[in-house]
């Protein structure tokens, strides 16, 4: 059964480097997606990327935040300058067309800014 | 303001037993309401949707209830089993909002042996 994966599984970076998640969406997927949950918090929304574009984004993802699908396959989220509140999980999810609702989630990062 | 939130942060069972969580909701506009699990160092599973214009939908072991009069939705799971034991969080999708889902707090499930 095909599946979402992402690297690192744990990143930890000093407080102002640029980090890099990375994801592999399921190949026939359309709509790709980043989420991210603090911990003991419930996963928060943060960008929407359709048609190799941003179709909408949360008011967490804001211009420290950028994402990118460079090559079909691999789907991105940097964040420029992290700060100690972007340490959380990072999903990445996908879906096909039309099923928004039945998104599919990857592992997630773990990323640590200390 | 708008918000998807949960009755208990907890719930514990006893294996074989049937288990009920519940989510409520505050704004109508929604079009899916939306179950997932998320076990220890996973991501979310799907699990079951059901449609706005719909009060109930079955799974495999699985029954949704929504209660649009009330806004409250619920998650039935028979004959829990310890593989059950997760966090389970309720969300929901609306057209206007285009794709993305808005998660509730999450309750955790714990099937005791």
């Amino acid at each position: 059964e095909p599946e979402v994966t992402q690297t690192p599984s744990h990143q930890v970076t000093q407080m102002g480097q640029e980090v890099i998640l990375r994801c592999v969406p399921i190949s026939n997927h359309l709509y790709f997606y980043w989420y991210r949950q603090i911990l003991g918090q419930k996963v928060e929304f943060l960008v929407s990327f359709y048609n190799n574009e941003i179709s909408e984004k949360s008011e967490i993802f804001d211009d420290q935040f950028s994402v990118e699908r460079p090559d079909g396959s691999n789907f991105t989220l940097k964040i420029r300058s992290t700060k100690l509140e972007d340490s959380a999980m990072y999903f990445c999810a996908g879906n096909s067309q039309g099923a928004h609702y039945e998104q599919y989630f990857g592992p997630g990062t773990r990323l640590t800014v200390t | 303001g708008e918000s998807v939130g949960l009755h208990l942060p907890t719930l514990s069972v006893q294996e074989g037993d049937n288990s009920i969580i519940n989510c409520a909701y505050s704004n109508s506009a929604s079009d899916y309401f939306i179950w997932y699990k998320q076990e220890s160092g996973k991501g979310p599973q799907f699990i079951i949707d059901i449609r706005s214009n719909m009060d109930k939908r079955q799974g495999q072991r699985v029954t949704v209830l929504l209660n649009k009069t009330v806004k409250h939705l619920s998650l039935q799971i028979a004959a829990t089993q310890p593989g059950d034991s997760a966090v389970y969080f309720c969300a929901e999708n609306r057209k206007t909002s285009g794709s993305r889902l808005t998660f509730g707090e999450g309750t955790q499930l714990t099937v005791n042996p």
